[in-house]
């Protein structure tokens, strides 16, 4: 079975620019989150997609967005690239059910974003 | 600031030696997780231990909770080189009515390096 796969593995943009990055959950899974982890600043929540809403967000700014797609898919979108958006953009899914706990994140393996 | 704190930040142990990691967090939690990531690549789960659990084993891994103290620790016994990589808490949190909000608030980590 394929785990959480994201795409590209890296990405090299200049300031202003835009950023789209994909991510395609495990099969079954119906929530996405995203994550950015940043050199020295551990890994902060971004996003939480379930059946196709946005459940959640982190605390960053508007230029952060994201969708979900009917297959569950996400794309996370950054417009007006800066310096600091630099990072590692982790997505992971779980087979959440409602309740208190998402449980057990699957990750995938992350999209590198420099920012020139 | 995070919700979940390691200590060491660093751990420096030889092969065969017992690696013990420590995570603090600050307000009631659902469950707290542990994870773990090699260098800069995607997380992988180790363990998950709910609010009302005290104790779990998997394999090599010991993972207590102290709900009082608002601490877990996790400990890998008989270390391996192949253990060397980053390990995180991330604790869990719902609303009042007891739903997920589906984020995982992750500590800064703690860097193993186990040496042959």
């Amino acid at each position: 079975e394929a785990g959480v796969t994201q795409s590209p593995t890296h990405l090299i943009k200049t300031r202003g620019q835009q950023a789209t990055l994909r991510c395609s959950p495990i099969s079954g899974h119906t929530s996405v989150y995203w994550y950015q982890q940043a050199l020295g600043l551990g890994l902060q929540f971004l996003l939480w997609y379930d059946e196709g809403e946005e459940r959640n967000r982190g605390n960053f700014p508007p230029r952060f967005s994201g969708r979900q797609f009917p297959n569950y898919s996400s794309e996370l979108n950054v417009n007006a690239l800066e310096l600091e958006d630099s990072a590692l953009y982790l997505c992971a899914s779980s087979l959440f059910r409602g309740g208190p706990n998402t449980g057990e994140l699957f990750f995938g393996e992350g999209s590198r974003l420099t920012v020139l | 600031s995070q919700q979940g704190e390691e200590d060491p930040q660093a751990l420096s142990i030889q092969e065969g030696e017992n690696a013990t990691m420590n995570c603090s967090y600050k307000t009631s939690i659902n469950n707290l997780q542990w994870y773990r990531q090699n260098s800069g690549r995607g997380l992988v789960h180790l363990i998950l231990i709910r609010s009302n659990e005290r104790e779990k084993h998997s394999g090599r891994l010991r993972v207590t909770l102290d709900t009082s103290k608002k601490s877990s620790s996790l400990l890998i016994t008989a270390s391996r080189a192949a253990d060397t990589a980053s390990y995180f808490c991330a604790t869990e949190l719902s609303n009042a009515g007891g739903t997920s909000y589906g984020k995982l608030t992750f500590g800064q980590g703690t860097i193993l390096t186990v040496h042959p």
